[in-house]
């Protein structure tokens, strides 16, 4: 059972254009959303999270939108640039009881190319 | 310093052996990981310790044995492993065991080959 997914396994964008990367989830306890970003032969790197209690958060050219009733997250990339390109993970935990340690659920990742 | 960081970043073991993997963070972080990945799949929970306990054990084979030394490393120990364990297993830390919020911080892994 799959409890977090990432529907589109790669995803080819224009340099400059926006990325729009998507995130479906089934486990209504699911509190707490991040994304990774991870290059081939390294760990993941955190790029942006957010908390159930909002429905949008923005750093820089990241932004996550969550929507809570749709269970579904997305990550928009304005504008893309050919750094980005990577494999990007969904994840999410429930830790509002403090009771799951962290744990991180990931989704199976969206391979991101940007073309100069 | 803000690294998670791992040794070594590659090795190849026979089935019979007996190897270890080490992680170190110096960020005061009181829950690490080990997390297991393969190729084209998403990370996979393996263990978790929270203020040098273990907390969490994914059923984990027992082939594969952590330990937590002190608060700032974590070791995974590898005996008679099989073929399919080859991946990239990645350490992780985090400020506080429990509690909303939070990222992880990876290590760039440990590729482990078994022949």
């Amino acid at each position: 059972d799959q409890q977090v997914k990432q529907n589109s396994p790669s995803l080819s964008v224009q340099e400059g254009r926006i990325s729009i990367l998507n995130c479906d989830y089934t486990n209504s306890m699911f509190d707490y959303f991040l994304w990774y970003k991870k290059y081939p032969a390294e760990g993941p790197t955190f790029l942006i999270s957010i908390s159930s209690i909002k429905d949008k958060n923005e750093d820089g050219r990241f932004t996550v939108f969550l929507n809570k009733s749709a269970k579904h997250l997305s990550l928009h990339i304005v504008p893309s640039q050919p750094g980005d390109s990577a494999v990007y993970f969904c994840a999410a935990s429930a830790d509002a009881g403090g009771t799951s340690y962290g744990k991180l659920t990931f989704g199976q990742g969206t391979i991101l190319t940007v073309h100069p | 310093d803000t690294e998670v960081t791992q040794t070594p970043k590659h090795l190849v073991m026979g089935m019979t052996n007996k190897k270890s993997l080490k992680c170190e963070q110096h960020m005061g972080h009181r829950a690490m990981y080990w997390y297991k990945q393969k190729a084209k799949k998403p990370p996979e929970l393996m263990f978790v310790y929270s203020y040098e306990k273990l907390s969490i054990n994914e059923s984990v084979p027992s082939r594969f044995s952590p330990e937590c030394p002190n608060s700032s490393l974590l070791n995974l120990h590898l005996h008679a492993l099989q073929p399919e364990d080859s991946a990239l297993y990645l350490c992780a830390s985090r400020p506080l065991a429990g509690g909303p919020g939070g990222e992880l911080f990876f290590g760039e892994g440990s590729r482990l080959t078994v022949l």
